[in-house]
């Protein structure tokens, strides 16, 4: 499967301790999104990298929460002290910039409760 | 704020066409329209996206007004795998640009 992948799919966690998702884009593309997903609503933007650059970061990306993409490739998204209120499903995407339309490919998603 | 306007829910037999309409009154000329949809617990999935021209490919059919305002996802024959909540999207034309900003879509259910 060449497409996004996202690791792990599911993680329940206590409130307090410190969680990490990775992101796997598909492997020519560049570019690479981090969302949020609470129930019943669209996917909000957190950050995005351009290579190994994060090149802008939403309001809601608070400084519990940091994203790396150390090598331009795969990307990890680190939650510490966790809150019941960053239950949700995270969302990674990818895209290839530097064609005329810049179209995302998203993950399947990481799915964390916090108790 | 999504720049999109969707109902929130529709329904549609199996085996007829869906037609999925969206407002976007305020598109500019360098905006794409795009479509998305979300199954149950899984991520978004790229269907279809267009600029002024209708569109077709082997998901959907995408048509879009003469004066951009509006457009319609087509499903020609709905299954119950189409079931899922689908999100129309305007997007700056050049490319390296602005994340995707969601509303919260059209919930379809397509019926035996």
């Amino acid at each position: 499967d060449t497409g996004v992948s996202q690791d792990p799919r599911h993680k329940i966690t206590k409130r307090g301790q410190n969680v990490t998702f990775r992101c796997d884009p598909i492997s020519e593309h560049n570019r690479l999104y981090w969302y949020r997903q609470t129930l019943g609503q669209g996917p909000e933007f957190l950050t995005y990298f351009q290579n190994e650059a994060q090149l802008e970061k939403s309001r809601l990306l608070s400084d519990r929460f940091s994203a790396e993409r150390p090598k331009g490739s795969f990307s990890t998204l680190e939650i510490q002290r966790t809150e019941q209120g960053d239950s949700a499903m995270y969302l990674c995407a990818s895209s290839l910039v530097g064609r005329r339309v810049e179209t995302q490919y998203f993950g399947p998603g990481t799915r964390l409760l916090v108790l | 704020d999504a720049k999109t306007t969707q109902p929130p829910s529709m329904d549609c037999a199996e085996g007829r066409a869906a037609n999925l309409p969206c407002n976007h009154s305020t598109i500019s000329g360098n905006e794409y329209v795009y479509w998305y949809r979300q199954i149950h617990s899984q991520g978004p999935q790229y269907i279809i996206h267009g600029l002024k021209n209708n569109e077709t490919n082997e998901m959907a059919s995408l048509i879009i007004t003469e004066d951009r305002k509006s457009s319609t996802l087509i499903l020609p024959h709905a299954t119950l795998r189409d079931t899922a909540v689908y999100y129309c999207i305007v997007l700056l034309r050049s490319s390296g640009n602005t994340p995707l900003v969601f509303g919260k879509g059209t919930r379809l259910s397509v019926i035996a």
